[in-house]
């Protein structure tokens, strides 16, 4: 069975320090891999995805930014946080496009807090 | 019009009530539908897929109506365990494109 790991579960952050996040996904191969955001009492924002190794697609400006450097890893970063980036950070996974299967399945997620 | 709306709520509803939502969503060629339900602090999970007959599972049922770009999800004999944030997901296949909601927030009373 597939399954997706997301850590850390909670961080707080100074504003202007980096960010690493990382997503892990076992069970399956090639699949679509996704990262959104959940500000408090917010939608699900969604940040990026990628349908492969290296291949990275932008949603929305922000100073943030994505890398996937092997099919299973998906990790979410940033050089300098500023407040607004605090909020629920999940992770997805989906079948590949054609599959039939849009369906996504979340990580846990991460609780980011920057003061 | 938005991509994807939903009654935010929240929906107070006593235990044992039936009480059921809806979703529009202005894209006419959505194909994939879908319900998740978020807990509070926690992960959206998967609580059904939408199929354009309509489909069934335990006390939940979910519709879809194409003429009217709407999706609606029913639950019965409603549990306390059923509160719970409601999301509704629409998925544009032509661009692969995942539309989220922003959730009905459902309340059981005791």
């Amino acid at each position: 069975s597939q399954t997706i790991h997301q850590w850390p579960a909670t961080l707080v952050q100074p504003v202007g320090s980096p960010l690493s996040l990382e997503c892990t996904v076992e069970g399956t191969s090639n699949p679509n891999l996704y990262w959104y955001r959940q500000a408090a009492g917010r939608g699900l924002q969604l940040l990026f995805y990628s349908v492969g190794i290296g291949q990275i697609s932008s949603e929305v400006p922000q100073n943030l930014s994505a890398s996937r450097p092997q099919d299973r890893q998906f990790i979410l970063s940033s050089k300098k946080l500023l407040l607004s980036d605090s909020g629920f950070y999940l992770c997805a996974w989906s079948y590949l496009r054609g599959t039939g299967g849009e369906t996504q399945y979340f990580g846990p997620g991460t609780r980011l807090l920057v003061l | 019009r938005k991509e994807v709306e939903q009654d935010p709520g929240p929906f107070n509803v006593p235990e044992g009530a039936t009480v059921a939502f809806n979703c529009t969503y202005s894209n006419s060629a959505s194909q994939s539908f879908f319900w998740y339900r978020q807990d509070c602090r926690k992960e959206p999970k998967l609580l059904m897929s939408v199929y354009s007959s309509g489909n069934e599972d335990g006390r939940f049922t979910a519709q879809l109506n194409r003429a009217s770009q709407y999706i609606s999800l029913l639950i019965r004999d409603s549990k306390l365990s059923d509160s719970a944030t409601y999301l509704c997901v629409v998925n544009h296949s032509g661009d692969d494109k995942i539309i989220f909601g922003k959730g009905t927030r459902l309340h059981i009373l005791p």
